[in-house]
């Protein structure tokens, strides 16, 4: 099956510090990924919809000089949290959206970013 | 009112016994419906789906949709230790740029 691939998985930081998390669609083209944030025991957050080649569209509230995101490629998008502070502490994750036919584009997800801002 | 409800739960159920999990809705113009099975401290995996009303089966696990009711379920039969995870249903309008909505999520798990 379709594999989206994210590193790193665990990240601990001092704050005021920045950390980029990548996402990575092996097995195809995604023109469009998705960022989410999840606190425990908690459902997914959308963050923001990254679009190849475009800006990001981020969902209110979410700070995008905060939350940088860079979609440069069809495989690769990037969020990087800048100056971080501990309230950024949270489970990441993001999702590829892969084109179906039939109208259903599956998500694949990748394994999520635990990151620790101390 | 939000716009997907899903009772978190926790749900405990002995090995074996059928588990039955819901989500109710609000908005009528949602036509996908999905179920994402998020296990530890990993990203969700897709686990089923359904277009519009109906059921569909795939092994031990059945998906329902009843639009009339906005109401949907996912059965699991025969429940394995395996099977202990979260549970999310989301749900998503037809055509271009549509957003996915998440429910909260059921934690389930299947005791030996």
């Amino acid at each position: 099956g379709a594999v989206v691939s994210q590193h790193p998985s665990w990240v601990i930081c001092k704050s005021g510090t920045s950390v980029k998390i990548e996402c990575r669609s092996l097995d195809f083209q995604a023109t469009t990924m998705f960022w989410y944030r999840q606190f425990p025991k908690q459902s997914l957050m959308l963050m923001a919809t990254s679009n190849e080649g475009s800006k990001a569209t981020y969902e209110q509230g979410v700070e995008k000089d905060k939350f940088l995101i860079n979609h440069a490629s069809l495989t690769l998008s990037t969020l990087t949290v800048t100056s971080a502070h501990p309230e950024d502490s949270s489970f990441y994750i993001c999702s590829a959206r892969r084109p179906g036919q039939g109208g259903f584009e599956e998500l694949f997800f990748g394994e999520g970013s635990r990151l620790t801002v101390l | 009112q939000k716009e997907v409800e899903q009772d978190p739960g926790p749900l405990s159920v002995p090995e074996g016994a059928i588990v039955s999990l819901n989500c109710t809705y609000s908005n009528s113009a949602f036509q996908y419906f999905m179920w994402y099975r998020q296990y530890s401290r990993k990203g969700p995996e897709l686990l089923m789906y359904t277009y519009s009303s109906g059921n569909k089966e795939d092994g031990r696990f059945t998906a329902q949709v009843d639009k009339s009711s906005k109401y949907i379920s996912l059965f699991i039969r025969d429940s394995q230790p395996s099977d202990s995870a979260t549970y999310l249903c989301a749900m998503t309008g037809a055509g271009n740029n549509r957003k996915l909505i998440w429910g909260l999520g059921t934690s389930l798990a299947v005791n030996p």
